[in-house]
């Protein structure tokens, strides 16, 4: 089925320690996002890839890096996790045509990590 | 400061009446607005969006209502369904000539529906 596909699904960390959450779509969209999710906080963006070859900061950068990969795959790095990063994860895909012209906007079933 | 602001965190309605639920933002430049629908352990599922340039967009049983004068938005579903038990997220989107904008969500509004 075509759509946003994160691996894995469930993960836990010990304080310290590195991961990396993959995120691949195959809608052909240029741009691609990790966000996180936290009880009674919404969905906050982490980084953004606009197209490949490029990645910007969101709201909540802090402790995170990224990999535009190719134009499919977005990759979101955790090099020394610590417990405020327990959240559930989601990486998203979309295209714009330009102002007020959209695409779709493609969320994947999520990753939830704990960090003890 | 909370651009997009869904001030109601739950909202309880009984089977085949109306849900409304409303949404609030500040930011002038948000050009698109979009509602998601989320189960729990699942991805937010796209529902229903609406351009700036339009003031009601509908789709079956959901229509999204937009007021720019007074920056809200509101999604009505009729009639309401058990189905539609899920929480339902508002966010927004600015076009800043980049080609790719992160949205912008509220909290969130948790809605059940009861028999």
């Amino acid at each position: 089925n075509a759509g946003v596909t994160q691996t894995p699904k469930f993960q836990v960390l010990k304080t310290g320690q590195s991961m990396t959450l993959q995120c691949a779509q195959d809608m052909n969209h240029n741009s691609m996002y990790w966000y996180r999710q936290d009880p009674g906080m919404g969905l906050r963006l982490i980084y953004y890839s606009a197209s490949e070859g490029t990645t910007d900061k969101g709201e909540v950068p802090n402790g995170y890096n990224v990999s535009r990969l190719n134009k499919r795959e977005f990759s979101l790095r955790l090099e020394s996790a610590a417990p405020s990063q327990t959240s559930v994860y989601f990486c998203a895909s979309s295209e714009r045509g330009g102002e007020g012209v959209y695409y779709g906007y493609t969320f994947g079933s999520g990753t939830r990590l704990t960090v003890v | 400061d909370q651009q997009v602001k869904q001030n109601s965190p739950s909202l309880s309605v009984q089977e085949g009446r109306i849900s409304i639920l409303n949404c609030d933002y500040t930011n002038s430049m948000f050009d698109y607005f979009l509602w998601y629908k989320k189960y729990p352990a699942e991805g937010p599922t796209f529902l229903i969006s609406i351009s700036s340039i339009k003031d009601k967009n509908e789709d079956g049983r959901f229509t999204v209502f937009l007021n720019k004068s007074a920056k809200h938005l509101s999604l009505h579903i009729v009639p309401s369904q058990p189905g539609d038990s899920a929480v339902y997220f508002c966010a927004a989107s600015g076009y800043s000539g980049g080609g790719a904008d992160g949205l912008t969500f509220g909290k969130g509004t948790h809605l059940i529906i009861q028999p």
